[in-house]
């Protein structure tokens, strides 16, 4: 079993449609949790953290579950420019000194 | 600040040949990583140095890939011989501890080397 699973997708949603994405993870120590979001032929970089609490970033919101090892992606009013691939990264240290990446999710968005 | 500068870009060898990736991390960065990326296995993680030292090179996949960091500036990651299966996309990626908590959430990822092996 991966440590860190997506689907892999492709979402193809129109443009002003809201999208999840949901990723879980097997490592139950886990401490720090993270989407990063990796445009076509570039390098990942991150889009947010996640907290315990929930927390949004304008049109972005992320969760995490730790009961059930679960972190998701919520983006509302989908842009063409939010077309990428989205990475559910795990941390064991609780800093980014040890990084665990999933394979990640694709979105396209379409007029 | 440049942020993480990988060199070269693109690299096409043949097998058999020895390749060379380089890498300057952040100023100021103590963790450098080397991560390999194909669409079968998505980002892996290779080695990882903190403070020129390495840490975790558990995810070479053989005694052909061999890695350095001769100073806190500089590291380079090395194939040889170099085998088709061999061709991904390497990043590079740096990140301090002692920053602010932004920067510790943050990998900061170079720009990738895409190396062909034919």
């Amino acid at each position: 079993r991966k440590e860190v699973e997506q689907d892999p997708g492709p979402f193809n949603v129109p443009e002003g449609a809201t999208v999840a994405f949901n990723c879980t993870y097997s490592n139950s120590a886990s401490q720090s949790f993270f989407w990063y979001r990796q445009d076509c032929r570039k390098e990942p970089k991150l889009l947010m953290s996640v907290y315990s609490s929930g927390n949004e970033d304008g049109r972005f919101t992320a969760q995490l579950n730790r009961a059930s090892q679960y972190i998701s992606l919520l983006i509302r009013d989908s842009k063409l420019s939010d077309s990428a691939t989205y990475l559910c990264v795990v941390s064991y240290t609780g800093t980014a000194s040890k990084l665990t990446f999933g394979t990640g999710t694709r979105l396209q968005v379409t007029l | 600040d440049a942020g993480v500068i990988q060199s070269p870009r693109h690299e096409v060898t043949e097998m058999g040949q020895e390749v060379t990736l380089r890498c300057k991390p952040i100023s100021g960065h103590d963790y450098l990583f080397w991560y390999r990326q194909t669409m079968m296995r998505g980002l892996e993680l290779l080695i990882y140095f903190n403070n020129n030292v390495p840490i975790d090179d558990s995810g070479m996949p053989e005694d052909r890939f061999s890695a350095k960091m001769p100073n806190a500036s500089f590291s380079t990651l090395k194939i040889q011989p170099s085998e088709p299966r061999d061709s991904a996309v390497y990043f590079c990626a740096s990140t301090s501890t002692s920053g602010r908590a932004k920067e510790t959430d943050t990998q900061y990822f170079g720009p990738g080397t895409r190396l062909t092996v034919l």
